[in-house]
């Protein structure tokens, strides 16, 4: 089944700077890439996703970028804030196919705690 | 629109009892997906539950089961509680299985003494 890598485990960074999240997958054939942000005591949020025929996509300070050769996908956020401070999760899905048989299921990175220090 | 709710919230349990966990997904939504949030094994698929079929399944025991009513919404079940079933149980709900979207709820935190 698919695999989901994802680095760092935990990332430290002043305000003001910008903040890496890495992730890496196993199936080919996966197409659907989302990255969710959860705060303590809060449920995962949706904050950017990205498709397989897409290579980059950006929302104000959020970016993701996906390398489909290398199996990877990137989460960027420039200009953090205290605010920013949360556990990011990668995932990955294989999208249900046109016959509607295969039900993909959305596999989840083991998440970085991000610290963004005032 | 209101979100995927949860109930209950918070639920303690001891070994061996058996607990039921419900999802109300968004309005419009008749997928329902569930996933166990720990933090040693982050967060997992259990199953998810289209059109009141379960159409996907993760690796847990027999134990977890779930099903999903006319209306949407879902109930999980896990029986003969162990301890290292203390986590965070969320749900996700999307329009569909081909719909990529899903939205969380705010999870039913359950520990078992």
């Amino acid at each position: 089944g698919e695999n989901v890598e994802q680095h760092p485990s935990t990332l430290s960074v002043q305000e003001g700077d910008s903040a890496v999240i890495k992730c890496t997958y196993s199936d080919s054939a996966s197409n659907y890439f989302p990255w969710y942000k959860q705060e303590l005591g809060k449920r995962p949020q949706l904050i950017i996703d990205i498709r397989s025929n897409v290579g980059e996509k950006k929302d104000q300070r959020i970016a993701v970028t996906l390398n489909k050769t290398a199996k990877h996908f990137s989460l960027h956020i420039t200009e953090t804030q205290p605010e920013d401070s949360a556990v990011y999760f990668c995932a990955a899905r294989r999208r249900a196919n046109a016959g509607g048989t295969s039900y993909g299921k959305l596999t989840f990175g083991q998440g970085t705690i991000l610290t963004v220090h005032p | 629109k209101a979100g995927v709710t949860q109930t209950p919230r918070y639920l303690i349990k001891t070994r061996g009892q058996q607990v039921t966990l419900s999802c109300s997904p968004i309005s419009g939504h008749r997928s329902v997906s569930w996933y166990q949030q720990t933090p040693g094994q982050g967060l997992q698929f259990l199953f998810e539950y289209f059109s009141e079929t379960q159409r996907n399944k993760g690796n847990f025991p027999g134990r977890f089961s779930g099903r999903q009513f006319s209306n949407s919404r879902s109930e999980m079940n896990v029986s003969t509680l162990e301890l290292g079933d203390s986590a965070l149980y969320l749900c996700a709900s999307r329009t569909s299985p081909s719909t990529d979207t899903q939205y969380f709820g705010p999870g039913t935190r359950l520990t078992v003494l």
